[in-house]
């Protein structure tokens, strides 16, 4: 049973056009959503995150943002650029105890130049 | 500052054998955390420890276990190796348990024959 679903497995875009990355989850318990960045032959970078109580988080290209009612979660990466092209993961985890990262099958982007 | 170590990078067994796969945390950080990554998967939790102690575990079976070292290292060992235990074994150190800044290492690929 997968509690974050990215239904999407792959996008491309064209380079400085702007990446939606989708995800969507089942639990209502999750605290923090989370999207990591991989790399071929690295392990998850951490990316941006927004916690349960904001709908936006902004950092420099990317913005996250979460709609609750609908358990909803969208990364926009704005301008697109080649080296983003990699997997994206979008996670969430609860607080204290339940702090273990749920993570989806991951998104491969593909930036054209 | 060194990132998350884990060793060996590759290796290959073959059913019925019993793997250790190591890291070593960021210096400073307390928790380590087991992933499974499954290919066209997302990583899965498998374990996390704090202070030598375990303070979750995921849907595994009990082939799997782990402990944490004094120094804050960690050990992952799977028994009876099946074929379905192929994956990238990631690790993922924090510094205190219930918070979310994990770091990844890189990830052993195991690859069971």
């Amino acid at each position: 049973d997968q509690q974050v679903k990215q239904n999407s497995p792959s996008l491309s875009v064209q380079e400085g056009r702007i990446s939606i990355l989708n995800c969507d989850y089942t639990n209502s318990m999750f605290d923090y959503f989370l999207w990591y960045k991989k790399y071929p032959a690295e392990g998850p970078t951490f990316l941006i995150s927004i916690s349960s109580i904001k709908d936006k988080n902004e950092d420099g290209r990317f913005t996250v943002f979460l709609n609750k009612s609908a358990k909803h979660l969208s990364l926009h990466i704005v301008p697109s650029q080649p080296g983003d092209s990699a997997v994206y993961f979008c996670a969430a985890s609860g607080l204290g105890a339940n702090s273990k990262l749920t993570f989806g099958k991951g998104i491969t982007l593909s930036v054209r130049p | 500052d060194a990132g998350v170590t884990q060793s060996p990078t590759h290796l290959i067994k073959t059913r019925g054998q019993h793997v250790t796969l190591r890291c070593s945390p960021i210096s400073g950080h307390k928790s380590v955390s087991w992933y499974q990554q499954v290919l066209g998967q997302g990583p899965q939790f498998i374990f996390q420890y704090y202070e030598k102690e375990e303070r979750g575990r995921g849907n595994f079976p009990d082939r799997f276990s782990a402990r944490q070292f004094p120094n804050y290292s960690s050990e992952l060992n799977v028994n009876a190796l099946l074929l379905g235990d192929s994956a990238l074994y990631l690790c993922a150190s924090s510094r205190e348990t219930g918070i979310w800044g994990y770091t990844f290492g890189s990830g052993t690929r195991l690859t069971v024959v």
